[in-house]
């Protein structure tokens, strides 16, 4: 049964941080893992989607690791802005189960002039 | 292009009462999908649409059901709504069922009194 989990829960940061998110995922026999943002009462916008076959994925400010063998994503985010806060979630397959994603609770982020 | 959309944003009903979500997903996308974010719990998967028919569940009851149409659009309904149904229910589309990313919509906000 595939477990997601996200350190930190919460994040507070100056602007300009460079930060790392983390996901760990309990079934490695992944074919993808997706990262997404999700601002309050908002729905989620996708981020960045990692394939099994890829180690990493790259958009703007963003950068996404994926390790299967330890069943660990990094989301990195450069130079991070007020506008980056927000909530940022990963997501990974269930097992056996293509489109049936199971999310982890979140990292909530609050980037500060 | 138009993303996914939901309507309606909110909807107010009363124990007992059914209620009817809708969600149009982006041109091209047959896969539909059907999350529920209740506060304290995350995201949770409820029904994953393809081709008009119903591909996966989640671990939800009966009550909880839907269909897609012709046109890939889906419905959600609800019957029998209890007060722990209120939650933000988000509906996500996918250019096939597999490894695409999911694009999601902005949700409707269910409150049940």
């Amino acid at each position: 049964k595939q477990e997601v989990t996200q350190i930190p829960a919460a994040l507070s940061v100056p602007e300009g941080e460079n930060l790392v998110l983390n996901c760990s995922f309990t079934d490695s026999a992944i074919y993808n893992l997706q990262w997404f943002r999700q601002d309050p009462g908002k729905g989620l916008t996708s981020l960045l989607l990692i394939q099994s076959s890829q180690r990493e994925q790259t958009s703007g400010r963003l950068n996404a690791s994926l390790d299967k063998s330890s069943g660990r994503s990094t989301l990195y985010i450069a130079a991070s802005q007020p506008g980056d806060s927000a909530t940022y979630l990963c997501a990974a397959p269930t097992s056996g189960g293509y489109n049936k994603l199971i999310f982890g609770a979140g990292t909530r982020l609050a980037v500060h002039p | 292009e138009a993303g996914v959309t939901q309507s309606p944003t909110h909807l107010i009903k009363t124990r007992g009462q059914q209620a009817t979500l809708r969600c149009s997903p982006i041109s091209g996308h047959t896969s539909v999908y059907w999350y529920q974010q209740a506060l304290g719990l995350g995201l949770q998967f409820l029904l994953w649409y393809d081709e008009g028919e119903e591909r996966n569940r989640g671990n939800f009851p009966p009550r909880f059901s839907g269909r897609q149409f012709p046109n890939y659009s889906s419905e959600l309904n609800v019957n029998a709504l209890e007060l722990e149904d209120s939650a933000l229910y988000l509906c996500a589309s996918s250019l096939i069922g597999g490894s695409e990313k999911l694009f999601f919509g902005s949700g409707t906000q269910l409150s049940v009194l």
